[in-house]
C-alpha cells in the first residue's frame, strides 16, 4: 500500500483559513469512512485532531474541520493561530485490514 | 488520566533483535485494541502493527511480517513488540497507540512519547 498523498507544505497568516488535502484510492480513503488526522509539534508525539472524517474528539478546538469527497479527504483549520504551526498527517484505513498514513504537511502560520 | 510509557528502545546491529514494551494506566487496557507506530528520522508515520483486546485479531504491515510479533499482557495491563532481523530502514522512533474506541482499529488516542531503535553496525 502506498502512502496516502499530502501537499509537503501549506502556509497562511493568522486569522485565516487553510485546508490540506489528502488523496488515496477507492481501497482506502474513497471505501471508508475512517479518515483521522494528527497533529505533531516537533519532538512530540501525535494528537488526533480529527477522526472518522469529520469527528473531534473532545477538547480539540471546533476551528478544525475535516471532510471527505471521493478519493479524497481534506483538514480545514480556521482561524489560524500560531500554536497551530506543526506537521499534520492523515491517516485511512484501508481494505487490506491496515492503516496507511499520508506523507505529512508542514504547516507555516506566517 | 490516560498514560502510555514506551521503553526498550536503543542501538542494535543489523541482524540484531529488540523488545519493545508499553506500561498503559488510566484506562481499561483490556478492552482497547493498542497498536505500534513508527516514524523514522525526518520521515512521516507508518502504522507497524496492531493487536485486538482480547489478542486474538493481530496485524501487520507487509515490511515487518514474519519478523516482528506483537503481543500484550492483560494483567499486566502491557504491550510489547517483539523485533528480530533488524535492518537499517527499521531505525525510527517507535509509538505505542491506543485505539480511540474500543476495538476500533481506525484511529489512535493517545499515543506514548515514544523510543527511539536505531539499527546500526
Amino acid at each position: 500500500q502506498s502512502a496516502l498523498t499530502q501537499p509537503a507544505s501549506v502556509s497562511g497568516s493568522p486569522g485565516q483559513s487553510i485546508t490540506i488535502s489528502c488523496t488515496g484510492t477507492s481501497s482506502d480513503v474513497g471505501g471508508y469512512n475512517y479518515v483521522s488526522w494528527y497533529q505533531q509539534h516537533p519532538g512530540k508525539a501525535p494528537k488526533v485532531m480529527i477522526y472518522d472524517v469529520s469527528n473531534r474528539p473532545s477538547g480539540v478546538s471546533n476551528r478544525f474541520s475535516g471532510s471527505k469527497s471521493g478519493n479524497t479527504a481534506s483538514l480545514t483549520i480556521s482561524g489560524l493561530q500560531a500554536e497551530d504551526e506543526a506537521d499534520y498527517y492523515c491517516s485511512s484505513y484501508a481494505s487490506s485490514s491496515t492503516v496507511i498514513f499520508g506523507g505529512g504537511t508542514k504547516l507555516t502560520v506566517l | 488520566e490516560v498514560q502510555l510509557v514506551e521503553s526498550g528502545g536503543g542501538l542494535v546491529k543489523p541482524g540484531g533483535s529488540q523488545r519493545l514494551s508499553c506500561a498503559a494506566s488510566g484506562f481499561t487496557f483490556s478492552s482497547y485494541t493498542m497498536s505500534w507506530v513508527r516514524q523514522a528520522p525526518g520521515k512521516g508515520l507508518q502504522w507497524v502493527s496492531s493487536i485486538s483486546s482480547s489478542g486474538t485479531y493481530i496485524y501487520y504491515v507487509d515490511s515487518v511480517k514474519g519478523r516482528f510479533t506483537i503481543s500484550r499482557d492483560n494483567a499486566k495491563n502491557s504491550l510489547y513488540l517483539q523485533m528480530n532481523s533488524l535492518r537499517a530502514e527499521d531505525t525510527a522512533v517507535y509509538y505505542c497507540a491506543k485505539a480511540g474506541y474500543y476495538d476500533s482499529r481506525t484511529w489512535f488516542d493517545p499515543w506514548g512519547q515514544g523510543t527511539l531503535v536505531t539499527v546500526s553496525s
